[in-house]
């Protein structure tokens, strides 16, 4: 299995209370992924990575944001949760574009 | 909104039989992928076709690809107990951008 290690695996918070979460790889991929996995949308992209402090949005980006200060490591905020925010959210990694990823089991979130 | 759209969204089979899945997608890519989905795990890929290949095989995993027609097919042989999971074609445009998965579909082996 790739090395992907992602934290906290579950967390209950509260509405408006800010939430972060983290992806840890020891691939050394440079790219690395956040999606959401609902039912009925089965995973939609929220930022990603293409190198250190390079990131950019992806179709369900409102509401979060992300930071890559390091190669290791993806972390995923959101600012002031939201209900509509509980979700599962999974980190993903890749060696290069056009090349299969590989996940992280996932953080199940619930925003009370 | 989805890229690829899986078919049937539910399987249920005996075990030996073949299960097959279809996915159609909407826009130019550079390959498709499939992955499966073990209950309460991350998702893990399976096999990834290329826009200029039309078929690839994995051990029980045949994949079909038809770019004239935007379509995908999954075919599982020899099904078993284990093959129980949910399965998600993703489309990749090739760029740093991720994958724009279907909602997938749910295969159910029965012993």
């Amino acid at each position: 299995d790739a090395g992907i290690t992602q934290s906290p695996r579950h967390k209950v918070t509260e509405t408006g209370t800010p939430v972060t979460l983290r992806c840890h790889q020891t691939e050394n991929h440079r790219y690395m992924y956040w999606y959401r996995q609902d039912p009925g949308h089965g995973l939609r992209l929220i930022h990603y990575s293409y190198g250190v402090k390079d990131t950019d949005k992806g179709e369900v980006s409102d509401g979060y944001s992300v930071s890559r200060s390091k190669t290791e490591d993806f972390l995923l905020t959101l600012e002031s949760a939201t209900s509509s925010q509980t979700s599962v959210y999974f980190c993903a990694i890749r060696r290069q574009a056009d090349q299969p990823q590989h996940f992280g089991d996932g953080t199940r979130l619930s925003i009370l | 909104s989805q890229q690829g759209e899986e078919d049937p969204q539910a399987l249920s089979i005996q075990e030996g039989e073949n299960a097959t899945m279809n996915c159609s997608y909407k826009t130019s890519i550079n390959n498709l992928q499939w992955y499966r989905q073990n209950s309460g795990r991350g998702l893990v890929h399976l096999i990834l076709i290329r826009s200029n290949e039309r078929e690839k095989h994995s051990g029980r995993l045949r994949v079909t690809l038809d770019t004239s027609k935007k379509s995908s097919s999954l075919l599982i042989t020899a099904s078993r107990a284990a093959d129980t999971a949910s399965y998600f074609c993703a489309t990749d445009g090739g760029g740093a951008d991720g994958l724009t998965f279907g909602k997938g579909t749910h295969l159910i082996i029965q012993p």
